[in-house]
């Protein structure tokens, strides 16, 4: 099974407005942590924002917020006053604390296109 | 410098051949971490390093993948015998805490 889902193959948001990127993750470990990234079509990987399973409240970062529901398995990342400069792929991805696994799972991400 | 470099930028070579790509991740980051990104798709572990301690291999997709890090610093992966199917962009990271990694540029490989 995947452990991280994202069905958005391709999502379109008009300037200045809000746009919410799905992300649902599949893990039996009680410590996780799950990160959104941006790659822009130059190909490096920019970190976005963290949440971790224990935080209580969804994290924030300027524009980007994570929708963490916990019992739903989901972490969608909402970008408010979209930008035009916000064109670019989204990966959410998932570390597993208690595992061992040292590296992040991938999700297959999402290409935002922002519209003037 | 500020963050993860990687070098070179793009490799082409021909199949069969053998490839090192080089990462210096940012200074003081004691865990290290090699993924590889094919067209279209998320990435995929390769390898991790942390201090001076065994390296987790379980990513590497064959045998002809290796990496080592000098000094707990610099990264090198080579690709032996390289395939078309290696062909992507190899991307380095680096953390200092389980809440962050911050990557590289990448190395695009092409294999003719």
């Amino acid at each position: 099974a995947q452990k991280i889902t994202q069905t958005q193959p391709g999502m379109f948001v008009q300037e200045k407005e809000a746009v919410t990127l799905d992300c649902t993750y599949d893990t039996s470990d009680p410590s996780y942590g799950l990160f959104w990234y941006k790659q822009p079509s130059s190909g490096e990987m920019i970190f976005l924002i963290y949440q971790g399973s224990y935080d209580q409240q969804n994290a924030t970062e300027g524009r980007y917020s994570l929708n963490f529901q916990k019992a739903r398995k989901s972490a969608n990342l909402v970008i408010s006053a979209s930008q035009l400069g916000d064109s670019a792929m989204y990966f959410c991805a998932m570390r597993e604390v208690q595992t061992g696994a040292n590296n992040l799972f991938f999700g297959t991400g999402t290409r935002l296109t922002v519209i003037p | 410098g500020a963050g993860v470099s990687q070098s070179p930028s793009n490799k082409v070579t021909e199949k069969g051949k053998d490839v090192e790509l080089r990462c210096d991740p940012i200074s003081g980051h004691t865990a290290l971490y090699w993924y590889r990104q094919s067209l279209g798709q998320g990435l995929e572990f390769l390898i991790y390093f942390q201090g001076n301690s065994a390296p987790d291999k379980s990513g590497l997709p064959s045998d002809r993948f290796s990496a080592e890090r000098t000094g707990g610093s610099v990264s090198t992966l080579t690709i032996q015998r390289t395939q078309q199917e290696d062909s992507a962009v190899y991307l380095c990271a680096s953390s200092l805490a389980r809440n962050s990694q911050f990557f590289g540029p990448g190395t695009r490989l092409t294999v003719l």
